[in-house]
Parts: C-alpha cells; sequence; structure tokens
C-alpha cells in the first residue's frame, strides 16, 4: 500500500459526459501527480500541482482540468468525454516539487471506460 | 507525448532464468527510474540512478545508468514467480526537480510454468 489513495476504482460512463477522479496523497506529501495509461501504454504525463499551484503541466487536453485543495487532495476532472478517453488515471504523490530523483508513490488507479 | 523506447515489449522465461530489459531515448536524461507495475496496481519504485554509469542492485535487481545518459538497464537474476508484471523505465532531465518523468513503453514480464 503506497499510502496513496484514489475513488473510484472504476467508473463507467457515456460519451460527451464529464467526470470528477479524486486522488488523496500520502501524509506530509506535498505534490500530486496525474497520468494517463490507455491500453498496452506507457504513462503519459498529464499535470502537477505542488501546495495547491500548478507546478507542471504535459500532455493534458483543454477538456481536462485539475486542481489541488487546501487539504492537498486533487481532483482531475474530464469533460465532453470521447471514446478514446477510456484508460487508467494514476494519480502520485511526492514530498516536495519533485526534485531530482524525488520518489512519486502511485495510488491504485481509476479504471475510466468511456462507452 | 515522447516516450522512452523499452526492449523488449514482452518477455517469457522459465523460474530460475536471468531477465535483462533496456531503455533508450535519443536525448539526455539525469535521473533514471525503474518501476514495476502489477496487474490492477500502480507502479511502484524499484531502482534510482542519479549519476551516469551508476550501478545500483536492489535485491536480485540491478540497474545501470548509461554512460552515454541516453540509456539504463535493469536485469533480474535468479527470476521467481512473484517477478511477473510490467517494468516501466523513466528518465527525469532536470537535476533542478519540477521535472516531469517520461516513462518507458513497459516490457511485460511472463514465467513459463
Amino acid at each position: 500500500d503506497s499510502g496513496v489513495t484514489q475513488t473510484p476504482k472504476h467508473l463507467i460512463t457515456a460519451t460527451g459526459q464529464r467526470v470528477t477522479l479524486r486522488c488523496s496523497p500520502r501524509s506530509g506529501d506535498l505534490s500530486v501527480y496525474w497520468y494517463q495509461q490507455s491500453l498496452d501504454q506507457g504513462l503519459q504525463f498529464l499535470i502537477q500541482y505542488y501546495n495547491g499551484e500548478e507546478r507542471a503541466k504535459g500532455n493534458i487536453l483543454e477538456r481536462f482540468s485539475a486542481q489541488q485543495f487546501p487539504d492537498l487532495h486533487s481532483e482531475l476532472n474530464l469533460s465532453s468525454l470521447e471514446l478514446g478517453d477510456s484508460a487508467l488515471y494514476f494519480c502520485a504523490s511526492s514530498l516536495t516539487s519533485g526534485r531530482a530523483g524525488e520518489t512519486q508513490y502511485f495510488g491504485p488507479g481509476t479504471r475510466l471506460l468511456v462507452l | 507525448g515522447q516516450q522512452l523506447n523499452q526492449s523488449p515489449q514482452s518477455m517469457f522465461i522459465q523460474e530460475g532464468e536471468d531477465v535483462s530489459m533496456n531503455c533508450t531515448s535519443s536525448s539526455i536524461f539525469n535521473t533514471w527510474l525503474w518501476y514495476k507495475q502489477d496487474p490492477g496496481e500502480g507502479p511502484v519504485l524499484l531502482i534510482a540512478l542519479y549519476k551516469a554509469g551508476e550501478l545500483t542492485s536492489n535485491g536480485r535487481l540491478t540497474a545501470q545508468f548509461g554512460i552515454t545518459r541516453k540509456d539504463s538497464f535493469l536485469n533480474i537474476s535468479a527470476s521467481i514467480p512473484s517477478d511477473v508484471g510490467i517494468y516501466f523505465c523513466a528518465g527525469q532531465r532536470s537535476n533542478f526537480g519540477n521535472e516531469k518523468l517520461t516513462f518507458g513503453t513497459g516490457t511485460r514480464l511472463t514465467i513459463i510454468p
């Protein structure tokens, strides 16, 4: 158990809908990262938040947004969903802003299926 | 987005065999990491490498940071059933933090009974 929790574990929805994925980092960790893992693909970095502020942005679509709240939990919002958005979404957390080699601890993921 | 090239894509081995996999990039990374992902779980960090040429072990696992800083290698000795899973390399460019991880495409390890 990494200490990172993600809810829900599974999500099935229809195209055009909007969903919210939730992540609670390990106790004491200030950074939260979101990754997308499509079928048979590696992990694609989406976005990082550090202590409530956006820190780094990766390949995140404009239909997607995220935020980190004062209690440091984070939500990833996916809107106007398309079939291709079906994937595993992982949240990871690290102690500080992500300095070189700082360990990122991954949650168990949310499996999203868009029908 | 960019991904690192990992090979092989899949490996089918017998218990007790040694395993080697590698990860290459067209650009330099200053940190290399190796993760393992079990089915239905998130990736777990196995080994972190911070210096070109560095060789680091974690039990039966040994990883090396390539001299060119464009590649890394992972070896598993005397494989056991719990080694089954997908192994990902990840690179980080900056030594100054605030730098995202770029992940490899993964190597799926299967042990044949």
